[in-house]
This record gives structure tokens, sequence and C-alpha cells, in this order.
């Protein structure tokens, strides 16, 4: 019944070391986005994809990439992680009506040592 | 630019009480969707409801309600008889109308805990 699956729930990665988070959906939506919820904060969004189109967010670092090899999936790049990009990852996808909602996935939670 | 305000940052009630989550936003925008979502400890963003510029009218879903006024640009959220189930983070969110994607601009949040 899920239908925005993210993976790993948890994930811990070493300072400097490059991480890929997962997103997929059954939803067959063209819309994917992603975003970074720090503590006690809003999420706030990386970027997203429309279709292939790939549309990054001004102030997002280029330390973060993403990648959407097709509808149902959705990678998000980590190259090199700083103890601030601990955060929790959330995924979501939307339809093309703009009366839509955004379908969140639960979410990956980043650790960095 | 678009803003949501959402003044209350916690809020904690006893069990059955009524509680009011506010909710203001700034926009120049004529055609946009507000949302209200509840995130649970477990971290997912859960949809609540939507609404677009174009319908004030109210709604009432269970023990939850929704007032929406443009004359304050306010969407603010009620809890009825609140439960424990209900303790969590709720964003309110703005979605400029226009295009058939972009982003949500969250507020704050307010995170909410009954205490049974």
């Amino acid at each position: 019944d899920a239908m925005v699956i993210q993976n790993p729930r948890y994930q811990v990665t070493q300072f400097g070391k490059p991480v890929t988070l997962s997103c997929s959906q059954t939803l067959n939506h063209n819309v994917m986005y992603w975003y970074q919820q720090k503590s006690s904060q809003a999420p706030k969004l990386l970027f997203h994809y429309y279709d292939k189109d790939f549309n990054n967010e001004a102030d997002t670092p280029d330390n973060f990439q993403s990648r959407r090899p097709n509808t149902s999936f959705c990678f998000l790049d980590i190259r090199s992680p700083g103890l601030g990009d601990a955060a929790m990852y959330l995924c979501a996808t939307k339809g093309t009506n703009p009366n839509n909602e955004q379908f969140f996935g639960p979410g990956t939670r980043l650790t960095v040592l | 630019a678009q803003k949501v305000t959402q003044a209350q940052t916690e809020i904690s009630v006893v069990e059955k009480e009524d509680v009011t989550l506010d909710c203001v936003y700034e926009t120049r925008d004529t055609t946009y969707y507000l949302f209200w979502y509840k995130q649970p400890p477990s971290g997912e963003l859960v949809f609540l409801i939507r609404r677009n510029s174009f319908d004030e009218q109210n709604e009432i879903s269970g023990r939850y309600s929704w007032n929406f006024q443009k004359s304050t640009s306010s969407f603010n959220f009620t809890i009825t008889a609140s439960q424990v189930v209900d303790s969590a983070v709720y964003f309110c969110a703005y979605f400029a109308g226009g295009t058939s994607y972009g982003k949500l601009t969250f507020g704050q949040g307010t995170i909410l805990t009954v205490h049974p």
C-alpha cells in the first residue's frame, strides 16, 4: 500500500564519505521532490524533477546532487557529507494538477559521524 | 515572495480540550493553494486538507475543522476534543497556483502535545 517509499529509513555515514538515499513511488506522478528537514525546523526544498527536467533551488549546496533514472525512482547523492548535513530527508511526489497535494515518504534520517 | 507564519511554536493541552492552530500567509498571487500537514514522531508528513484561493468554505472532517478567511489571510485549524494521538507537529503550507509543480512554502510548524 505504500505509495512513496524511502530507503533506508536510517542512514549513518562518516564525515566526507559519499552517501545515496533512494526514493521510489507507485503513484506514477510526474513530479518528485527532495526536502531537507533539520531538527525543529520546517522542510526545506532542495530540488525537484518534473519528468526528467531538473530544478535546483538557488540555495542548495553543490554537495547535493540528484538523479532520476525513470518515473518511479529518484536518488539523492551527498558527495561529501558534513556534520551540518545531518537531517531528515523527505521525498515527495505530486501529480500535474495544480490542485494536487504532495505525497510524502516516511523520510530517511541521516546521521553524520 | 510568499510567506507562511504559524505564530504558535508549541501548544500543550489536556485530552478532550479543543485547540486551534493559527496560520497566516502573505502573498500577491490571486490563485494559490493552502495545505495542512501533520508530522507525527515517525517523521512522515501526512496530508490533512487542501484549500484553493477561490474556495472560502469552511470544512469539517470528524474532529478536525478548518476556517479559511481571505480577508485576514488566515487558514486556521481546530481540533475538537483533542486526543493523545493528535500529538504531532502541524505544518501549514502554501503553493502558488498557475504551475503544476513548484515548491510548498511551509510555516515554522506548531508542536502540539496532548496530555492524558
